[in-house]
């Protein structure tokens, strides 16, 4: 059950932003968007989260929308060492844990 | 802090081997998570634990179980192999908390041949 859906490849240029975007149109009111990459295949690394808001940290900055049905993360100069698979994820609220579903992700290319 | 250690890095089973892949965290987390990943896919998430003694069924937990004696250790066991199970599986830990981050190990690498 894909709770998010992402474009499955994208290319940015080196130094420009990178703008990932991401649909969850049946996100619930009290799930979390999280954004998180993986470089090869080490263990995926966090990036950022947020609820409503618009979040930004050292890393990157993340837009939802006011209905919440879509995010868009944003790296605002991406380098090579960004190459990696970004995965948008919505955290569920289960009975004694906080559930997170990786959709498949976006591979981002940087290129020089 | 050494955060989320896996081990081993590869393996290589053939069918109906058992094995343990070891997980061990030192930030002092309640929740412990053992995902899988295929080729080309997202991480699902095969059992979980809320805390020493505590542990649950994920989305995918036929062919594994997993036993938590420890705050610590995490160990997923494989038991009867079966070429299904080829994929790359991560550890991951988190405080549980409403602003919880997932903290995830390197990876284990198996092929069932």
């Amino acid at each position: 059950d894909a709770k998010t859906t992402q474009p499955p490849s994208m290319d940015c240029a080196e130094g420009r932003a990178a703008n990932l975007p991401c649909n969850h149109s049946t996100i619930s009111g009290n799930e979390y968007v999280y954004w998180y990459r993986q470089i090869h295949s080490q263990g995926p690394q966090y990036i950022i989260h947020g609820l409503k808001n618009n979040e930004t940290n050292e890393m990157a900055s993340l837009i939802i929308t006011e209905d919440r049905k879509s995010s868009t993360l944003i790296l605002p100069h991406a380098t090579l060492r960004d190459t990696a698979v970004y995965y948008c994820i919505v955290r569920v609220a289960a009975s004694n844990f906080n559930k997170f579903y990786f959709g498949s992700g976006t591979k981002l290319n940087v290129k020089p | 802090n050494a955060g989320v250690t896996q081990t081993p890095k590869f393996r290589i089973l053939k069918i109906g081997q058992s094995m343990t892949l070891q997980c061990t965290q030192d930030m002092n987390h309640n929740y412990m998570y053992w995902y899988r990943q295929d080729p080309g896919m997202g991480l699902k998430l095969i059992y979980y634990s809320v805390g020493a003694g505590i542990t649950d069924k994920g989305e995918v937990p036929n062919g594994y179980n997993v036993s938590r004696s420890t705050t610590e250790d995490f160990p997923l066991r494989l038991e009867l192999a079966a070429p299904s199970q080829t994929s790359v599986y991560f550890c991951a830990s988190s405080y549980g908390a409403t602003n919880e981050k997932l903290f995830f190990g390197s990876g284990t690498q198996l092929s069932v041949l």
